[in-house]
């Protein structure tokens, strides 16, 4: 079965420290989603991207947060410089959507970056 | 923010028993989904119900939307413990540019 791939699964590091996290989104998705699950705000879109131009990244923090896709195989988050508040679960999801603004199509999420920032 | 909420937050049941979760949500949609999540897992897509849809069937899932309402409801038939997970329903607003909005989830624990 074709899945999102995240890594690292866990990240535990220092504030201050620049932390990335990486997604190899399904071979063929042209969009991809990062999304951040606390337990106080639950799940929260970050940024998207299709055809790895970004479309939307309004929910994510822009003085320490950036997102890019350096190629059709590989997003990146980051996250610099790393605050306590940042200690989440990242998600990375994937879906082939070829109309704007109208999809019928499900996104396939990853199995999340659990990041503690101590 | 989040456009849907879930109702219960939590249930606990037997297996075989039915569950039932319910979802309200604040605008017009396009689409509803609803996700399940295994603890320490992603989100896995488990159904999706068009705005010009009323009910679907996947399996032991049924899905019934009311837009006049505006909400949803999943139920599970026949309940099993693999079945014991936190449940999504996500929508995709008129207009909203494929963003997803998240609830908060149902909680199910099935017991042996």
């Amino acid at each position: 079965d074709a899945r999102v791939t995240q890594t690292p699964r866990h990240k535990v590091t220092e504030m201050g420290q620049e932390v990335t996290m990486r997604c190899q989104p399904i071979l063929g998705h042209n969009t991809v989603f990062w999304y951040r699950q606390t337990m106080m705000q639950g799940l929260e879109l970050l940024a998207y991207f299709r055809n790895r131009a970004p479309l939307d990244d309004s929910g994510m923090p822009k003085d320490r947060f950036s997102a890019e896709m350096p190629d059709a195989t590989l997003a990146t988050l980051k996250i610099q410089p790393s605050e306590p508040r940042d200690s989440a679960v990242y998600f990375c999801a994937s879906a082939s959507i070829y109309r704007q603004g109208v999809s019928n199509q499900p996104q396939h999420f990853g199995d999340g970056t659990r990041l503690s920032i101590l | 923010s989040q456009q849907g909420e879930e109702d219960p937050q939590a249930l606990s049941i037997q297996e075989g028993e039915n569950a039932t979760m319910n979802c309200s949500y604040k605008t017009s949609i396009n689409n509803l989904q609803w996700y399940r999540q295994n603890s320490g897992r992603g989100l896995v897509h488990l159904i999706l119900i068009r705005s010009n849809e009323r009910e679907k069937h996947s399996g032991r899932l049924r899905v019934t939307l009311d837009t006049s309402k505006k909400s949803s409801s999943l139920l599970i038939t026949a309940s099993r413990a693999a079945d014991t997970a936190s449940y999504f329903c996500a929508t995709l607003r008129s207009g909203g540019y494929n963003k997803l909005i998240f609830g908060a989830g149902t909680r199910l624990a099935v017991h042996p």
